[in-house]
């Protein structure tokens, strides 16, 4: 059955640490992998979308980015966090027709 | 954007059939309708989805209007753990990005 796991569940960071996120599924091949941001009482944000390795889609401007080394991995990614990244993060896989979502890290950036 | 309009707030009292309805007034002939629920600090479940037939499953039953412009939700027996956000979702193909809207918030009252 597929699966997918994303760690880790939450993590607190200093402003300006880096950060590394990441998201693998089993179970499936070729899936389009998301990255979505939750920030508090709000909704989901797609931030990042991928259809295969090397290929990402930026869906808003912002201190992130993501790569997809592996099929079946997505990694998200910043350089130095803001306190505005803090937010809940959920990985994401679609196939042919449903989707699944990992449990979501939640950041706080202090 | 999202396509799709659902009520901001729902309530339903405990043993009842709640009933969610979504608005996809442009919808295409090749898009299926969607629905996930994301409990409190969760990430989104998938739930059900159909294209023009009505559909049921161990969790719900989704209604899809003739001329597919709106849908409903079934949650046949409601109990308190069905207490979360309903997301309709219009989706395509496999490469069609899933984009959340607001939802609409479920209470389910004792």
């Amino acid at each position: 059955s597929q699966t997918i796991h994303q760690w880790p569940a939450t993590l607190v960071q200093p402003v300006g640490s880096p950060l590394s996120l990441e998201c693998t599924v089993e179970g499936t091949s070729n899936p389009n992998l998301y990255w979505y941001r939750q920030a508090a009482g709000r909704g989901l944000q797609l931030l990042f979308y991928s259809v295969g390795i090397g290929q990402i889609s930026s869906e808003v401007p912002q201190n992130l980015s993501a790569s997809r080394p592996q099929d079946r991995q997505f990694i998200l990614s910043s350089k130095k966090l803001l306190l505005s990244d803090s937010g809940f993060y959920l990985c994401a896989w679609t196939g042919e027709a449903e989707a699944f979502f990992g449990q979501g890290t939640r950041l706080t950036v202090v | 954007d999202a396509k799709t309009t659902q009520p901001t707030s729902m309530d339903c009292a405990e043993g009842r059939a709640a009933n969610l309805p979504c608005n996809h007034s442009t919808i295409s002939g090749n898009e299926y309708v969607y629905w996930y629920r994301q409990i409190h600090s969760q990430g989104p479940q998938y739930i059900i989805h159909g294209l023009k037939n009505n559909e049921t499953n161990e969790m719900a039953s989704l209604i899809i209007t003739e001329d597919r412009k709106s849908s409903t939700l079934i949650l046949p027996h409601a109990t308190l753990r069905d207490t979360a956000v309903y997301y309709c979702i219009v989706r395509g193909n496999r490469d069609d990005k899933i984009i959340f809207g607001k939802g609409t918030r479920l209470h389910i009252l004792p």
